[in-house]
């Protein structure tokens, strides 16, 4: 069965310095991968995704995350942390085997809560 | 850019009432879902939706709760009775087959 593991729950980082969030999944299949992020009653929204093409994801606002199989990680990375990247972020993993999320469901890690000092 | 809505944006209501929850998914995506999320926890799959019917929910998703595509463009999830326990967010999202696009979801408290 597929599962996510986010290893921390609160990180905390200066603004200007790196931002690395964790997460560890488990999976049968070759897996989707995602980062979501949820700000302050904002909804979810799609960070990046992985889907067996480039192990190096590009996502938006200068975020990025490395599939490593060896490790089954999918860490998440941002060279400079902004203010405004302060919200709690997601790793997600798709249920559904193959390149398209085809109807699938999603399972969510319990998030990791992102502060951002001035 | 599309986006999925959601209403009412936040909902409190009485133990054993009955509640709509109301989600305008993205117009040309075929699938839908609810998902929803007890403070403190983790966001938990509900219901997925396809061609006009159910087509996986999870185990708590009980008789109490029930799904509708009214009108072909509301996507509703009706909870019959409602228990303490089902406060909750409630996330609605609809899906292109490559991506889940979510709504700012509905905050359900249930005295």
């Amino acid at each position: 069965a597929q599962s996510v593991t986010q290893l921390d729950s609160h990180v905390s980082v200066s603004e200007g310095t790196p931002v690395l969030l964790r997460c560890n999944y488990s999976s049968s299949y070759s897996p989707s991968l995602f980062w979501y992020v949820q700000h302050p009653n904002k909804g979810l929204q799609l960070l990046l995704k992985y889907t067996s093409a480039a192990t190096l994801v590009k996502g938006i606002n200068g975020f990025e995350a490395e599939f490593k199989k060896s490790e089954t990680s999918f860490h998440l990375t941002k060279p400079s942390a902004h203010m405004s990247d302060a919200a709690e972020y997601f790793c997600v993993v798709s249920v559904v085997e193959g390149v398209y999320n085809q109807g699938g469901k999603l399972i969510f890690g319990q998030g990791t809560e992102l502060s951002v000092k001035p | 850019e599309p986006e999925v809505t959601q209403t009412p944006s936040h909902q409190v209501t009485q133990m054993g009432q009955e509640v709509i929850l109301r989600c305008v998914p993205i117009s040309n995506h075929l699938y839908f879902y609810w998902y929803r999320q007890i403070l403190g926890q983790k966001v938990e799959f509900l219901v997925s939706f396809y061609n006009n019917e159910i087509s996986e929910k999870s185990e708590i998703f009980d008789d109490q709760f029930s799904v509708e595509r009214p009108d072909g463009s509301n996507f509703t999830l009706k909870i019959r009775s409602t228990k303490l326990e089902d406060s909750a967010m409630y996330f609605c999202a609809s899906s292109d087959m490559s991506n889940q696009y979510f709504g700012p979801g509905t905050r359900l408290l249930v005295l």
